[in-house]
């Protein structure tokens, strides 16, 4: 079974901080995402990795970046926490192939809270 | 540029009632598209995907979808929906994965 860990499921954080989610996948995928879901808006694409060091932005990514530095990890960063950044983020993996062309695989989801 | 809408927000059914959830798209190019459920408190899953040939497709759990080129729709149908269907869905479209709004179900028994 594919897993897709998050490393947090509820997080807290400050106005201000510089906060990481970390997410790690355990079958060798090549593409990693990161969406946040907020009610009434779906799931919306923040940014999406096809490689180790490369990454695409998508439909938000103002105030967040990401690193992938190894094939099975993929973070996260918000550089300055603000509480419209307040929201489920979801992590997603999928095999090789054109990005959306496989099945995505997800992770349980980090509720943060920023205050 | 790629976008899903699902115009249903929220659907209330009791237990063998029929559903059809719309789902249309806006992209110019070769489509690949897909269901995914989310039952609460569990992460997303797969129910069903389309890339090509037969435009009626088959999920897991009795559900399908039918492709409709002419229309840019993707409608999600079950016959007969069971309580354990509540759940929200989302409609989705390849190459960069873009999803819809979503549709939370509630299925009365």
């Amino acid at each position: 079974d594919v897993k897709v860990t998050q490393s947090s499921r509820y997080l807290v954080k400050r106005t201000g901080e510089k906060v990481f989610l970390e997410c790690v996948q355990d079958m060798d995928h090549e593409n990693m995402f990161w969406y946040r879901q907020d009610p009434g808006l779906g799931l919306r694409l923040i940014y999406f990795s096809y490689d180790v060091k490369m990454k695409e932005k998508g439909d938000i990514p103002e105030g967040y970046s990401v690193s992938r530095e190894k094939k099975e990890r993929f973070s996260l960063i918000l550089e300055s926490a603000s509480t419209n950044q307040t929201s489920m983020y979801l992590c997603a993996s999928s095999l090789a192939g054109a990005v959306g062309l496989t099945e995505a695989f997800f992770g349980q989801g980090t509720r943060l809270t920023v205050v | 540029a790629q976008s899903v809408s699902q115009h249903n927000h929220h659907v209330i059914l009791s237990e063998a009632a029929s559903l059809e959830l719309g789902c249309n798209y806006s992209y110019g190019g070769t489509v690949n598209l897909f269901w995914y459920v989310q039952y609460p408190g569990q992460h997303l899953q797969l129910l069903l995907k389309y890339f090509s040939g037969d435009p009626l497709v088959k999920g897991i759990k009795g559900f399908e979808a039918e492709f409709i080129k002419s229309k840019f729709s993707f409608n999600l149908r079950k016959p007969s929906v069971q309580w354990s269907d509540t759940a929200e869905y989302f409609c989705a479209l390849g190459g960069k994965l873009i999803f819809g709004q979503g549709t939370e179900l509630s299925v009365k028994p």
